[in-house]
C-alpha cells in the first residue's frame, strides 16, 4: 500500500521557470490538500481539494495552481517560480464522512529551491 | 480566524525525563477537531492522536498522554520517560469538522532528547 505518493523529491528551478509537483494516493480518499512547510512557520495551507472536479484556496495560494481531474491525482503547478517559494511541499488526503474528519496522510515531501 | 500557538520553539531534556509540549488554540468553531503530529529528523509528517471537541477525556497511549482543557482552549502533550528516539519537531493542529483537509498548525516545537 503506497499511501500518498510525491515527486520528485528534490528540484531546484531558476526564477521564472514553471514546473508541476506530483502527488498521487491509492486509498480512495475524496479529500486532498497542498501544504508548504517554512523554517519557524509551521505547515501552511495553499490549496485543497474536497474530492474531483472541486478545489479551494487554502492561506497560501498566491502562485500556485490545482486541478483534480481524478480521485487519485492532485498536482501543484507553479507558473512563474520565485525565490519565495522555496520551500518544502507536502501533499496530504484524507477521508470525510459527515463531521468525522480522517487524519490526514502526508506524502514525503518535496524539497524545491528557485533560485 | 483560527490560530493554533506552540509558544515553546525548543525544548531539550535528558533521555528518562518527563517532558510537556504546549499547544494553545483559537476558533470560533462549536466543534473541531484537535491534531497532534511527529516530524522526525528524516522529514516525514506520522499522526499521533486526534481528539474531538466533544470529548474532552485525557488519553493515554504508552509513554505519551494528551491533557485536552476546553476551559483553556489547550492540548498539551507529555512524553514520560523520553527517549533518544523522541527527538522531533512536533506539531499541533486544529481542524474544522466536516473539511477534513484545512487544518491549521502550530509552529511547532523541536524537542531533543540526549543521553
Amino acid at each position: 500500500n503506497a499511501g500518498v505518493t510525491q515527486t520528485p523529491k528534490f528540484q531546484v528551478l531558476k526564477t521564472g521557470q514553471s514546473m508541476t509537483l506530483q502527488c498521487a494516493q491509492d486509498m480512495n480518499h475524496e479529500y486532498m490538500s497542498w501544504y508548504r512547510q517554512d523554517p519557524g512557520m509551521g505547515l501552511r495551507l495553499i490549496h485543497y481539494s474536497v474530492g474531483a472536479g472541486i478545489t479551494d484556496q487554502g492561506e497560501v495560494p498566491n502562485g500556485y495552481n490545482v486541478s483534480r481531474s481524478t480521485t487519485e491525482d492532485f498536482p501543484l503547478r507553479l507558473l512563474s517560480a520565485a525565490p519565495s517559494q522555496t520551500s518544502v511541499y507536502f501533499c496530504a488526503s484524507s477521508w470525510g464522512q459527515g463531521a468525522l474528519n480522517s487524519p490526514l496522510h502526508f506524502g514525503n515531501g518535496t524539497r524545491l529551491t528557485v533560485t | 480566524a483560527q490560530k493554533v500557538t506552540q509558544a515553546q520553539t525548543e525544548i531539550s531534556v535528558v533521555e528518562k525525563e518527563d517532558v510537556t509540549l504546549d499547544c494553545v488554540y483559537e476558533t470560533r468553531d462549536t466543534t473541531y477537531y484537535l491534531f497532534w503530529y511527529k516530524q522526525p529528523p528524516s522529514g516525514e509528517l506520522v499522526f499521533l492522536i486526534r481528539r474531538n471537541s466533544f470529548d474532552e477525556q485525557n488519553e493515554i497511549s504508552g509513554r505519551y498522554s494528551w491533557n485536552f482543557q476546553k476551559s483553556t482552549s489547550s492540548f498539551n502533550f507529555t512524553i514520560t520517560a523520553s527517549q533518544v528516539v523522541d527527538s522531533a519537531v512536533y506539531f499541533c493542529a486544529l481542524g474544522p469538522t466536516g473539511t477534513a483537509s484545512k487544518l491549521t498548525f502550530g509552529t511547532g516545537t523541536r524537542l531533543q532528547v540526549t543521553l
